[in-house]
């Protein structure tokens, strides 16, 4: 089945360490995205990708990076400079698929991070 | 500097009456309104999407209008179900038929139907 895939689905993280979240797709779109959302609120973004090396900041860029090395992976890497990190992570892709019928979002399952 | 909001943070509704949930936005010029369900602990899963020069779109017990004068969108469930609870998310995207643009989202709104 087509779809995104985010990995670990938990992680807890020291104060001062980088993490990677990893997303990884095979729809075959070309765009992909990460949000992140904290609890009861909805979804903020952080970087999107348009192709294969190329990426733009979204509204909350600062202290994360992502790299786009290949179509089907959009790893995002949360570093010691993000100030309030715990938060639900959401890798997404755009494109066409059978159920929308229409340019949309698809969205992995979540990666939920926890500084201790 | 762009703003979405969706006006009600939670809707508590009977089962089998209309639920109404409402969009609003401001410095923005979306080519596409999209709604997303999401389910706690949940990736969003796309419902409906309406384009700028369409004032309303339906989908079997769901209907979305789209007024880009009043730059608002509303959208109804009909026949409520229980199994309609969930948040629903508004997402505008500027450049609708582009592979990338930046989508932004409202807070969401959690509806909850009671038996």
């Amino acid at each position: 089945d087509g779809g995104i895939t985010q990995s670990p689905k938990y992680l807890f993280r020291k104060e001062g360490q980088n993490v990677t979240l990893s997303c990884e797709q095979n729809l075959n779109h070309d765009a992909m995205y990460w949000y992140r959302q904290d609890p009861g609120q909805g979804l903020r973004l952080i970087y999107y990708s348009q192709i294969v090396n190329d990426f733009q900041k979204g509204d909350i860029a600062e202290g994360y990076s992502v790299s786009r090395e290949k179509k089907e992976s959009f790893p995002l890497t949360v570093t010691s400079a993000q100030k309030n990190p715990t938060a639900f992570y959401l890798c997404a892709s755009k494109g066409d698929t059978a159920v929308s019928g229409a340019n949309v979002l698809t969205f992995g399952a979540g990666s939920r991070l926890t500084v201790l | 500097s762009q703003k979405i909001e969706q006006n009600s943070e939670a809707l508590n509704i009977q089962e089998g009456k209309t639920a109404t949930l409402t969009c609003n936005y401001t410095n923005y010029s979306p080519a596409y309104l999209q709604w997303y369900r999401q389910d706690p602990g949940r990736g969003p899963v796309f419902l409906l999407l309406i384009r700028e020069n369409e004032k309303e779109k339906r989908k079997e017990r769901l209907k979305v209008t789209f007024d880009t004068t009043l730059k608002q969108s509303l959208f109804h469930i009909t026949a409520s179900q229980p199994a309609d609870s969930a948040t629903y998310l508004c997402a505008l995207d500027p450049e609708g038929y582009s592979s990338a643009s930046k989508i932004i989202f409202g807070s969401g709104t959690r509806l909850s139907i009671r038996p």
